[in-house]
């Protein structure tokens, strides 16, 4: 069955320093990967998500991720990081099934110092 | 285009009683999929309905279920609440093609068993 860790509870980021929050996966075949953010007291929005091709996609927000299969990691990146990204992120994979089901990381809080 | 609505969203119920959570897709979406969020155990797949027959159910007992009606409109039961039912509950649609389609979150019910 498919998992997917992320290894970092929390993270704390200066306002304006880069980040970087890692989620790891184990799956036999080619994953299909997203990342999602939760705020406070809201649902999940869709950060990004990897299918195929490049290895390296954008979403929104000014975040990107890195899909490195030698690794099974799909790392998610932001140069300089804003008072507002506080928020618990999570890492989850969607297997190749007629049907949609995601698996999901444990979330990584991150907190941003001024 | 309004996006997942979720209601109630909070609930505080007694043990042994049951509870019924709805859940309005986006426009045009026909998959509903359910999602239990608790601290512990993070979050845990429910089961997923389609032109309202169930195509996945997650590892939950039978007091879980759910149903979909012919406007994609989805509810989820609870029956005989337990304290280890208190957790956020998110309702996810999608165009529900297959594992490729986005899913979309609702800001979830908040339930309390006491």
């Amino acid at each position: 069955a498919q998992s997917v860790t992320q290894p970092d509870i929390h993270i704390t980021v200066s306002e304006g320093a880069s980040l970087e929050l890692r989620c790891n996966y184990s799956y036999g075949a080619t994953p299909y990967l997203f990342w999602y953010v939760q705020s406070p007291g809201q649902g999940l929005q869709l950060l990004l998500k990897y299918f195929s091709g490049d290895t390296l996609v954008q979403g929104i927000k000014g975040f990107e991720a890195e899909f490195k299969r030698s690794q099974s990691s799909f790392n998610l990146r932001k140069p300089s990081v804003h008072w507002s990204d506080a928020a618990e992120y999570f890492c989850a994979v969607a297997v190749n099934s007629g049907y949609s089901t995601l698996t999901f990381g444990k979330g990584t809080m991150l907190l941003v110092s001024p | 285009k309004a996006g997942v609505t979720q209601t109630p969203r909070y609930l505080i119920k007694t043990r042994g009683q049951q509870v019924t959570l709805s859940c309005s897709p986006i426009s045009g979406h026909r998959s509903v999929s359910w999602y239990q969020q608790t601290p512990g155990q993070g979050l845990q797949f429910l089961f997923e309905y389609f032109s309202e027959t169930q195509r996945n159910k997650g590892n939950f007992p039978g007091r879980f279920s759910g149903r979909q009606f012919s406007n994609s409109r989805s509810e989820m039961n609870v029956s005989t609440l337990e304290l280890g039912d208190s957790a956020l509950y998110l309702c996810a649609s999608s165009l529900g093609r297959d594992f490729t389609d986005t899913q979309y979150f609702g800001p979830g019910t908040r339930l309390t068993v006491l």
